[in-house]
């Protein structure tokens, strides 16, 4: 049973790049979750979605944008890559609300 | 002011030691989640307890709804223990969603 997968778990990009982090998960858990980790810093929510077809705006949105077209995957796309958004990346997934979260191993982006 | 708070920041103990971690929130909370976080790798949950005691081994975990207060207990502390604590709380009446505090950094030296 692999759990939450991300991928990458590293990445330079350079300042207007675009990327795409993936996260996959394998429990058939309805929500999903991205967070940001900042040194110093709880994690702060980004996005998540309830269930297929369904998301939601967190804490901290701006640059970035969700879709989630299955119950297994939960892709965050970064658009213009900004040196703001240098941070890791974390995704999480859980069945329903107020349950055990189960996270990735995290993406360490750079943005340069 | 953060919602959750946590004490200490940075934890070092020699080997066999008992460590306590603490946490305190609040608002009124659903429940409560104690993750650990090691160096470059990924975050495990450990526990989620919304009252009494919860143990796992090495670990306990309580919780004091009316004190909004938690602690992680670990016994016989070891080398491989070594790892960031983080507390995260899910509040009621609102969106339900995780709030984190920003974590204990534990050392244990052998």
């Amino acid at each position: 049973n692999a759990g939450v997968t991300q991928t990458p778990k590293f990445r330079i990009l350079k300042i207007g790049q675009s990327m795409t982090l993936q996260c996959t998960q394998d429990m058939n858990h309805n929500y999903m979750y991205w967070y940001r980790q900042d040194p110093g810093m709880g994690l702060k929510l980004i996005y998540y979605s309830v269930g297929a077809g369904i998301t939601d705006k967190g804490e901290v949105p701006n640059g970035y944008n969700v879709s989630r077209s299955t119950t297994e995957d939960f892709p965050l796309r970064l658009e213009l890559a900004a040196p703001s958004q240098t941070s890791v990346y974390f995704c999480a997934s859980s069945w329903g609300d107020v349950t055990e979260a189960f996270f990735g191993q995290g993406t360490r982006l750079t943005v340069v | 002011k953060n919602e959750v708070e946590q004490s200490p920041q940075n934890l070092t103990a020699q080997e066999g030691e008992f460590i306590t971690i603490n946490c305190s929130y609040s608002v009124g909370i659903s429940a409560l989640h104690w993750l650990q976080q090691h160096p470059g790798g990924g975050i495990v949950s450990l526990f989620m307890l919304s009252s009494g005691k919860k143990k796992h081994g090495r670990l306990i975990a309580t919780i004091n709804i009316q004190e909004k207060h938690s602690s992680l207990h670990i016994t016989a502390s070891h080398p491989r223990d070594s790892a960031v604590y983080i507390c995260a709380v899910y509040p009621q009446g609102g969106s339900e969603k995780l709030v984190f505090g920003k974590g204990t950094k534990l050392t244990v030296n052998p």
